[in-house]
């Protein structure tokens, strides 16, 4: 079975500048996809960054980036020029490639991290 | 916009009672699932259904079951609630796309 870690539960960043979420998984497949949630304080989840295994290169969305090392099972999320409107629970999750059986793209979430944003 | 309905934000109940939580989704995916969130464990999968009539069991089914009757409303039902059941509840969809789309949840306290 996959898990997935976060190992810290709380990071805190001053407006404008750079954080970097830390996130690692153990599975024994070789193709997945990784997935960073954010969950604000009014509770709706949404998602904010995804990363296909099979791709090399890091994703990208605006002011958030990963840092994918499929090697060492890690999936870090690097949020710059950090604003007030992120803070909010984030979540890092897994998903296996296989649609079928029990697996049905089920997502395996780590434990989250509170990102606090200074002003 | 995908838009994922949870019948309740904030709903309180007692030990014993048969409490059901609903989910509807706009969006005709096949997948639904109902995860619980609790403090320091992240998301957890209770079940999920991929189809009408059809469900399988998630991570921690003990305690819940679920009804699938049409595509689009796909419910939980704690059949005798219990105290370790407070938490909160997640509903989400998927097709056989990438990411998963969630509702707003229900705060659920069993006293």
């Amino acid at each position: 079975a996959q898990t997935v870690t976060q190992s810290q539960p709380e990071m805190s960043v001053q407006e404008a500048e750079t954080v970097t979420l830390s996130c690692t998984y153990d599975t024994s497949e070789s193709d997945y996809y990784l997935f960073w949630y954010k969950q604000p304080p009014s509770r709706q989840m949404i998602l904010v960054i995804r990363q296909e295994a099979y791709k090399q290169q890091n994703a990208t969305e605006n002011r958030f980036s990963v840092n994918f090392q499929k090697a060492a099972k890690s999936f870090s999320l690097k949020i710059s020029d950090s604003q007030l409107g992120d803070a909010a629970m984030y979540f890092c999750a897994y998903r296996s490639v296989r649609a079928g059986g029990t697996s049905y793209g089920k997502l395996t979430f780590g434990q989250g991290t509170i990102l606090t944003v200074h002003p | 916009d995908v838009k994922v309905t949870q019948s309740s934000r904030y709903l309180v109940k007692r030990t014993g009672e048969k409490v059901f939580l609903e989910c509807v989704q706009d969006m005709d995916h096949e997948n639904m699932f109902w995860y619980r969130q609790d403090p320091g464990l992240g998301l957890r999968l209770i079940y999920f259904s991929y189809d009408v009539k059809m469900k399988e069991k998630g991570d921690i089914p003990e305690g819940y079951s679920v009804s699938r009757e049409k595509k689009e409303r796909f419910s939980l039902i704690l059949e005798s609630a219990s105290t370790n059941q407070t938490s909160m509840y997640l509903c989400a969809i998927g097709r056989y796309s990438y990411e998963q789309y969630f509702g707003p949840g229900t705060r659920l306290t069993v006293t």
